[in-house]
């Protein structure tokens, strides 16, 4: 079955100090993987997704197959990283949708 | 270019009831997702429509159903309420099934 853990729910960390926001999979195949964030009173938004190896707003994201993760990555945090953030995959062709629980981060001054 | 809405807002069912929450799609998205969100978890997925066609479903039972129009706006259909349906209802819109997901604000349900 697929499943995505998030195993921390709270991550605070201090501005300008590394981040890395934890994501682990089980899927039998080859899964989409993908972080959205969402900021206070915004719209749930991709953030980014492995197949197109970005590095969105300094976050970077490597897969792992032989650890199945995918953490979420940012060598200095800035306060507007403070959000919500989700990983999820999807079993291609954009079908099936499975979301962590979700990690709130939050950059302290 | 108007962004994904969704109606009504927030709303409260008896259970039992029925329900119908509706989604605009984005200009140029021919593909609608639906997923529930409840407090404090991650969003779960419920459906997908591509081209007015069924394209995927979740683990939620029969009573969850949908449509997708010709104008690919969508309407999510819940039978036979039941207290756990409480939650937030997120429609999401793309260019194709594998196309970037766009949000909407979601409606938020509450069965008493």
């Amino acid at each position: 079955a697929q499943r995505v853990t998030q195993p921390e729910k709270l991550l605070s960390v201090f501005k300008g100090a590394p981040v890395e926001l934890k994501c682990n999979y089980s899927y039998s195949g080859s899964p989409e993987l993908f972080w959205y964030v969402q900021y206070s009173r915004q719209r749930l938004q991709l953030l980014l997704r492995h197949i197109s190896r970005e590095s969105i707003k300094g976050f970077t994201a490597d897969l792992n197959k032989g650890e199945t993760s995918f953490h979420l990555k940012k060598p200095f945090a800035q306060e507007e990283d403070s959000a919500m953030y989700y990983c999820a995959l999807s079993g291609g062709k954009g079908q099936n949708f499975v979301f962590g629980p979700g990690t709130r981060l939050s950059v302290l001054p | 270019e108007t962004g994904v809405t969704q109606s009504p807002t927030h709303l409260i069912k008896t259970r039992g009831q029925q329900v119908t929450l509706r989604c605009s799609s984005q200009s140029g998205h021919n593909t609608v997702s639906w997923y529930q969100q409840a407090l404090g978890q991650g969003p779960q997925f419920i459906f997908q429509y591509y081209r007015e066609e069924e394209n995927g479903r979740g683990n939620f039972p029969p009573r969850f159903s949908g449509l997708q129009f010709p104008n690919y706006s969508s309407e999510l259909n819940v039978n036979a309420l039941e207290l756990d349906d409480s939650a937030l209802y997120l429609c999401a819109s793309s260019l194709s099934p594998s196309y970037e997901q766009y949000f909407g604000p979601g409606t938020r349900l509450t069965v008493t």
